[in-house]
């Protein structure tokens, strides 16, 4: 498609439970990230993919969460055991070489 | 760590006048900065990249500007519309000179346009 995809849009889950959230890039982006905007927060970095190299995971806040890209274009991102501090927006974002970021609409995930 | 900060306070201008915003980084300066547009309940907007080297950069009524030895970007929208109001953020690269990297983003400067 022309943009980047994510799915659900919204995600209301209880607490304990492990969620996936799905981000589909731009065709013939090579860079994938997800971040994170808690309410009337700023973009947290959570996870960075670049081509084949290994992703940097630098940003995730605990070892419940993990992220994969298969075949170098859709990447999941899952948080397994959620906690109500999970609780935002998750953004995803692709982009070309030199360029900016594409920015999804985002999930918004609830954990009650 | 580098940090970005903005202005921390609303801004509220008049439609028709000029607004500046203001994007201040620590540390070494990267080789560019990216500005976004955010809507409510939308993700951020791509607006311009500027490079290290480029003292100022153009796009219809948007102007950036990259001053090394302040440490500072500005961002201005002249003409200002209602439409305008949004909330920008300014970002930077984490690391030093590579094309490809994950970018910091400021917490955002609300831009209100008064008719």
């Amino acid at each position: 498609g022309a943009g980047v995809s994510q799915s659900p849009s919204n995600k209301v889950t209880e607490k304990g439970k492990d969620v996936e959230l799905r981000c589909d890039p731009i065709s013939g982006h090579t860079a994938l990230y997800w971040y994170r905007q808690s309410l009337g927060q700023g973009l947290e970095f959570l996870i960075y993919f670049q081509g084949n190299s290994a992703p940097d995971k630098s940003g995730l806040p605990s070892d419940r969460f993990s992220a994969e890209r298969t075949g170098g274009s859709v990447s999941t991102l899952t948080i397994q055991r959620t906690q109500q501090e999970d609780s935002a927006v998750y953004l995803c974002a692709s982009s070309a070489i030199n360029y900016g970021y594409t920015f999804g609409s985002g999930t918004r995930l609830t954990v009650v | 760590s580098q940090k970005i900060e903005q202005n921390s306070e609303a801004l509220n201008i008049q439609e028709g006048k000029t607004a500046t915003l203001t994007c201040n980084y620590t540390n070494y300066s990267p080789a560019y900065l990216q500005w976004y547009r955010q809507d409510p309940g939308r993700g951020p907007v791509f607006l311009l990249l500027i490079r290290e080297n480029e003292k100022e950069k153009r796009k219809e009524r948007l102007k950036v500007t990259f001053d090394t030895t302040l440490k500072q970007s500005l961002f201005h929208i002249t003409a200002s519309q209602p439409a305008d109001s949004a909330t920008y953020l300014c970002a930077r690269p984490v690391i030093f000179k590579t094309s490809y990297d994950k970018v910091i983003f400021g917490p955002g400067t609300s831009l209100s346009v008064i008719p």
